[in-house]
């Protein structure tokens, strides 16, 4: 079955900088994966997406890279800010159980 | 346009209880998941109703049920509460399957 992993439980980084969050994949199937942002007590909050037939897409500030030849996501943030501080999951879409699978999340810290 | 709507957003439950919790997915969205948040665990999908119907169901006991109305609206219940049922519970809506899941603040649910 699916299964989605992140790398890295906790991420610092300095106010300004570049941050680069990283997941890795099981699944080959999968075609479609988001990532979320989740600050606390709140709800995940969608970031980004991006289907299989793309490697690279652009949001504002964000960037998700796709490899497929490896199964590895990368969710870039430039010039990181206070208000990132959260923490971000990958989610992967499970066709055969029509659900998201989600990584177990990395914590980024922005210091000031 | 209003997103996830989710009531109660806090429950103290005592063991052997049971609880209903609702979700109000956003306007034309048909298809509503439910996910299980614990810190041991993660992110995990209960089940996922479009149309009324149940399509899919993860690794909960019977005690986890739900249904959809006609409106799209979704409750999930839990019988017979157990101390490990504590969590906080998700809802996502979306507009077709394999596509963005836009989630609510959830429901946190404390069983002493």
């Amino acid at each position: 079955g699916e299964s989605v992993g992140l790398h890295l439980p906790t991420l610092s980084v300095q106010e300004g900088d570049n941050s680069i969050i990283n997941c890795a994949y099981s699944n080959s199937a999968s075609d479609y994966f988001i990532w979320y942002k989740q600050e606390s007590g709140k709800g995940p909050q969608f970031i980004i997406d991006i289907r299989s037939n793309m490697d690279k897409r652009q949001g504002q500030r964000v960037t998700v890279l796709l490899n497929k030849t490896v199964k590895h996501l990368s969710l870039q943030i430039a010039a990181t800010q206070p208000g990132d501080s959260a923490v971000y999951f990958c989610a992967g879409w499970d066709t055969g159980r029509r659900a998201l699978t989600f990584g177990s999340g990395t914590r980024l810290q922005v210091q000031p | 346009k209003a997103g996830v709507t989710q009531t109660p957003r806090y429950l103290i439950k005592t063991r052997g209880q049971q609880v209903t919790l609702s979700c109000s997915p956003i306007s034309g969205h048909r298809s509503v998941s439910w996910y299980q948040q614990t810190p041991g665990q993660g992110l995990q999908f209960l089940f996922e109703y479009f149309s009324e119907t149940q399509r899919n169901k993860g690794n909960f006991p019977g005690r986890f049920s739900g249904r959809q109305f006609s409106n799209s609206r979704s409750e999930m219940n839990v019988s017979t509460l157990e101390l490990g049922d504590s969590a906080l519970y998700l809802c996502a809506s979306s507009g077709t399957e394999g596509t963005e899941a836009f989630f609510g603040q959830g429901t946190r649910l404390t069983v002493v």
